[in-house]
């Protein structure tokens, strides 16, 4: 079954403590994308990657950290979390840019304290 | 102002009756999707557009290029409909393959 899988589902965390939330798709898509959810700001992209090697920052990126050694991994990492991090996070994929049919992860609902 | 704007923020139903919910947006774009988001916060890819109309079931998207506008039409609506709708789009102008989102129509659809 095509899908994307973000693990974990579920994450409560303290201030500091560096954490890594993964991403990974079975369908061989270039195109990998992180985003965060808040009230009353709707979804906003953290970073994407064209390609293995390639990625580029999104509208809030700061923060955040991710890597693409592989086609089906796109991990996002807090090196150093913060409350304001708190939030719900989606990873998802396409065949090739973000003008294509996006594919969504189930979130990962993130709370740091 | 935001540069994705969705409207309304939010819309209540009877069970059969014809929605719409409109997206515009400030700058040219190359493609625009809309999303509809489950209670249980999913999100499936309904729609990408770059020009002209989609459809799918009772579903049945539109885009204006010129005047910078899209709609989602939804007919005989239905309870199962309920959900948040998210219009998004990659502007042009922006470096590589940026999306940009609206805040999103919170629908319900009474039986």
């Amino acid at each position: 079954e095509a899908q994307v899988t973000q693990n974990p589902r579920y994450l409560i965390t303290v201030t500091g403590k560096k954490l890594t939330v993964t991403c990974s798709q079975n369908m061989n898509h270039e195109y990998m994308s992180w985003y965060r959810q808040d009230p009353g700001l709707g979804l906003r992209q953290i970073y994407y990657s064209m390609n293995v090697e390639v990625t580029d920052k999104g509208d809030v990126p700061e923060g955040y950290k991710v890597s693409r050694k592989e086609k089906r991994n796109f991990p996002l990492i807090l090196e150093s979390p913060s409350p304001n991090q708190t939030s719900l996070y989606f990873c998802a994929s396409s065949p090739r840019t973000s003008d294509q049919p996006q594919h969504f992860g189930d979130g990962t609902r993130l709370s740091i304290l | 102002k935001n540069e994705v704007e969705q409207s309304p923020q939010n819309l209540t139903a009877q069970e059969g009756e014809f929605i719409t919910i409109n997206c515009s947006y400030s700058v040219g774009i190359s493609a625009l999707h809309w999303l509809q988001q489950h209670p249980g916060g999913g999100i499936v890819s309904l729609f990408m557009l770059s020009s002209g109309k989609k459809k799918h079931g009772r579903l049945i998207a539109t885009i204006n290029i010129q005047e910078k506008h899209s709609s989602l039409h939804i007919t005989a609506s239905h309870p199962r409909d309920s959900a948040v709708y998210i219009c998004a789009v990659r502007l042009l102008g922006t470096s590589g393959s940026r999306l940009t989102f609206g805040e999103g129509t919170q629908l319900t659809v009474n039986p």
